[in-house]
């Protein structure tokens, strides 16, 4: 049981390239996320997941695409990187109801210069 | 969901009990607090939450006032480790975009040998 796995924990970008983070667990969790946390701050939602084949965006999903076709793989695509999102990307999962919190990935830091 | 406001920072003794406040004075009945911490460079971690009973787990108590409009994490032990952002949020209860979470700025709690 390896939770959820972020991949990769480091990049950097040049400004217009495009790039997917990966995002998987193996708990069998409905709903995942995506949170952005740059310096000093919370984090903040990207997009999230109710369940498979079912996406939504959250406080700052420009620049960013999700798809969810799968329950285990929540993958979030920059389509062409810009310098203010270089930040630390994390993604989260859980069952569902009200009875559990969810659980983070380690984190993808990306730079674009 | 309803806001909530910590302090910035809290300092504490090693083998201390740590009390993290935490108000959410406009919360709802059916809004849930939840409380994370991030160590450094990490991901959150789930610590507890609660509706409006007082909770109890492995790792801290959630002490929620009668008219639930204030709480307090308690780390009864501090340690070294327990050195993190401490974040209080709340929740509506449910499915769906209920799961969104909403993260403020935290408090950072220092233990101090």
């Amino acid at each position: 049981n390896a939770g959820v796995t972020q991949t990769p924990k480091f990049q950097v970008l040049k400004t217009g390239q495009s790039m997917t983070l990966q995002c998987a667990q193996d708990m069998n969790h409905e709903y995942m996320s995506w949170y952005r946390q740059d310096p000093g701050m919370g984090l903040r939602l990207i997009h999230y997941s109710v369940g498979a084949g079912i996406t939504d965006q959250g406080e700052v999903p420009n620049g960013y695409n999700v798809s969810r076709s799968t329950t285990e793989d929540f993958p979030l695509r920059l389509l062409s990187a810009a310098p203010s999102q270089t930040s630390v990307y994390f993604c989260a999962s859980t069952p569902g109801g009200n009875n559990y919190g969810y659980t983070f990935g380690s984190g993808t830091r990306l730079t674009v210069v | 969901d309803a806001k909530t406001t910590q302090p910035p920072s809290m300092d504490c003794a090693e083998g201390r009990a740590a009390n993290l406040p935490c108000n959410h004075s406009t919360i709802s009945g059916n809004e849930y607090v939840y409380w994370y911490r991030q160590i450094h460079s990490q991901g959150p971690q789930y610590i507890i939450h609660g509706l409006k009973n007082n909770e109890t787990n492995e790792m801290a108590s959630l002490i929620i006032t009668e008219d639930r409009k204030s709480s307090t994490l308690i780390l009864p032990h501090a340690t070294l480790r327990d050195t993190a952002v401490y974040y209080c949020i709340v929740r509506v209860g449910g499915g769906g975009s209920n799961y969104k979470l909403t993260f403020g700025k935290g408090t950072l709690l220092t233990v101090n040998p």
